[in-house]
């Protein structure tokens, strides 16, 4: 499987402020994903990043609050905007070379005090 | 109903026994589906892919039962080091969208 490898892998941020999540990929890959998982709870898709366009988001996350780039097959950020402390939780990259099994990264901690 | 269903547990089981989760899902045009490992504090690892067969790795045997929208992952010999959280994941349609369920806490107690 491929290694992902995602920064920062922590971080402590003031509300208001934006923080923007590096997925770095060891090879190119077909589909990469940007999932939230809060506190105690299970991971939740964000949207998929789409090489050269626009990010697909699921349902209830916006591409105001939650830009995405993905310039080529191997990278691809996510910005989290305006933070307030409801955004607390472990942001998660992942990556998928056959459109079906997904591998994930290590996880960004983010605190919003 | 819940999309991706499971007993959050915990499972408190002593080393060597057998122990086994299940899990439902709601959409019955999904494909694909897998179990994924997480431990405390770390990113989800792939298990395994359960197929309609049945699959087995080791002392790891996932099952699939489509009719009955039902999946079920079987450990036997506990080990120490098995204990995790174990989530069901399903692949809910043609847009690779996963959905993972809550997660079952297992501890295996030496």
């Amino acid at each position: 499987s491929a290694v992902i490898s995602q920064k920062p892998s922590r971080d402590i941020c003031q509300r208001g402020t934006s923080l923007t999540i590096q997925c770095q990929v060891d090879s190119q890959v077909t589909m990469m994903f940007w999932y939230r998982q809060q506190p105690g709870q299970s991971l939740t898709l964000i949207a998929t990043a789409n090489q050269g366009s626009e990010a697909t988001y699921e349902s209830g996350f916006v591409i105001d609050k939650f830009p995405i780039s993905r310039p080529n097959l191997t990278f691809s950020t996510l910005t989290v905007s305006n933070m307030s402390p409801e955004d607390s939780s472990i942001y998660l990259c992942s990556v998928s070379a056959t459109g079906e099994t997904q591998y994930f990264g290590p996880g960004t901690r983010l605190l919003v005090l | 109903r819940k999309e991706v269903e499971q007993d959050p547990g915990p499972f408190n089981v002593p080393e060597g026994a057998t122990v086994a989760f299940n899990c439902t899902y709601s959409n019955s045009a999904s494909q694909s589906f897998f179990w994924y490992r997480q431990d405390c504090r770390k990113e989800p690892k792939l298990l395994m892919s359960v197929y309609s067969s049945g699959n087995e790795d080791g002392r790891f045997t996932a099952q699939l039962n489509r009719a009955s929208q039902y999946i079920s992952l079987l450990i036997r010999d506990s080990k120490l080091s098995d204990s995790a959280t174990y989530l069901c994941v399903v692949n809910w349609d043609a847009t690779n969208k996963l959905i993972f369920g809550t997660g079952t806490l297992l501890a295996v107690q030496p």
